[in-house]
C-alpha cells in the first residue's frame, strides 16, 4: 500500500497568515492527489483534485503543486472559515490512501 | 448534482453486523464510481473500498480482511456497504462517496455513524 505522510499534524496560524501543508508519497503516484477539508460534523470537501486543479466553488486562496511524490496545499490568505482538518489522498492505485491530516487551529 | 443520501445511525453488539445504505439522486448509480471512507472517533480518514473504473471491479482495504462487501442496486439506485463482525474500533462515522472522474472524491453522504457496544 502507498502511504501518505502529512506535515505538520498540526499548525497554528492567525487570520491573514499565508500556510503550507505538505504531503508525501511512499512512491511516485505521478499527479493522482486531492486535497480535502473536514470540518466537525461535516463531510469532507474536496478542495484540490490532480494536485493542483481547484474544485469548482472552492474559493482561489487555496492552491496545490507537486507531481510524483512530494506535494504541498497553500491557503494564501487565511480566513475564519478555513479553521479545519485537512487530508492529502492518494488515487493512484488501490487501496486509495489518505494522509494522517494537519489540523489548522488559531 | 449528485446528491448522497444515507440512512441512519446504528448501534450494535460485538459480533453483529451493519449495512448501511447510500440513496443516490441526481445521477444514476451506474454513472458513479462509488466509494466508502470512515471517520473514527479522533481519528483521520480511512478508505474502506470502492469501484475501480478502470478494471471495472469493487476493490477493498486489505485491513477488513473479507468482513466488508460492497453492493449495489441499480434499479433503486441505491449502494450498500456491510460490515460483519463487528468489533469496538469499527465505531466510526461511515460515509458513501462517488468519484465523477474516477480519481477524486467529489461527492459525499451526510455519513451514519455506527457505534459497536456491548
Amino acid at each position: 500500500d502507498i502511504q501518505m505522510t502529512q506535515s505538520p499534524s498540526s499548525l497554528s496560524a492567525s487570520v491573514g497568515d499565508r500556510v503550507t501543508i505538505t504531503c508525501r508519497a511512499s512512491q511516485s503516484i505521478s499527479s493522482y492527489l486531492n486535497w480535502y477539508q473536514l470540518k466537525p460534523g461535516k463531510a469532507p470537501k474536496l478542495l484540490l483534485y490532480a494536485a493542483s486543479s481547484l474544485q469548482s466553488g472552492v474559493p482561489s486562496r487555496f492552491s496545490g503543486s507537486g507531481s510524483g511524490a512530494d506535494f504541498a496545499l497553500t491557503i494564501s490568505s487565511l480566513q475564519p472559515e478555513d479553521f479545519a482538518t485537512y487530508f492529502c489522498q492518494q488515487s493512484y492505485s488501490s487501496p486509495w490512501t489518505f494522509g494522517q491530516g494537519t489540523k489548522l487551529e488559531i | 448534482q449528485v446528491h448522497l443520501v444515507q440512512s441512519g445511525a446504528a448501534v450494535k453488539k460485538p459480533g453483529a453486523s451493519v449495512k448501511v445504505s447510500c440513496k443516490v439522486s441526481g445521477y444514476t448509480l451506474s454513472e458513479l464510481p462509488m466509494h466508502w471512507v470512515r471517520q473514527a472517533p479522533g481519528k483521520g480518514l480511512e478508505w474502506m473500498g470502492g469501484f475501480d473504473p478502470d478494471d471495472g471491479e469493487t476493490m477493498y482495504a486489505q485491513i477488513f480482511h473479507g468482513r466488508l462487501t460492497l453492493t449495489e442496486d441499480t434499479s433503486t439506485d441505491t449502494a450498500y456497504m456491510e460490515l460483519t463482525s463487528l468489533r469496538s474500533e469499527d465505531t466510526a462515522i461511515y460515509f458513501c462517496a462517488s468519484s465523477l472522474d474516477g480519481s477524486a472524491i467529489d461527492s459525499w453522504g451526510q455519513g451514519t455513524l455506527v457505534t459497536v457496544s456491548s
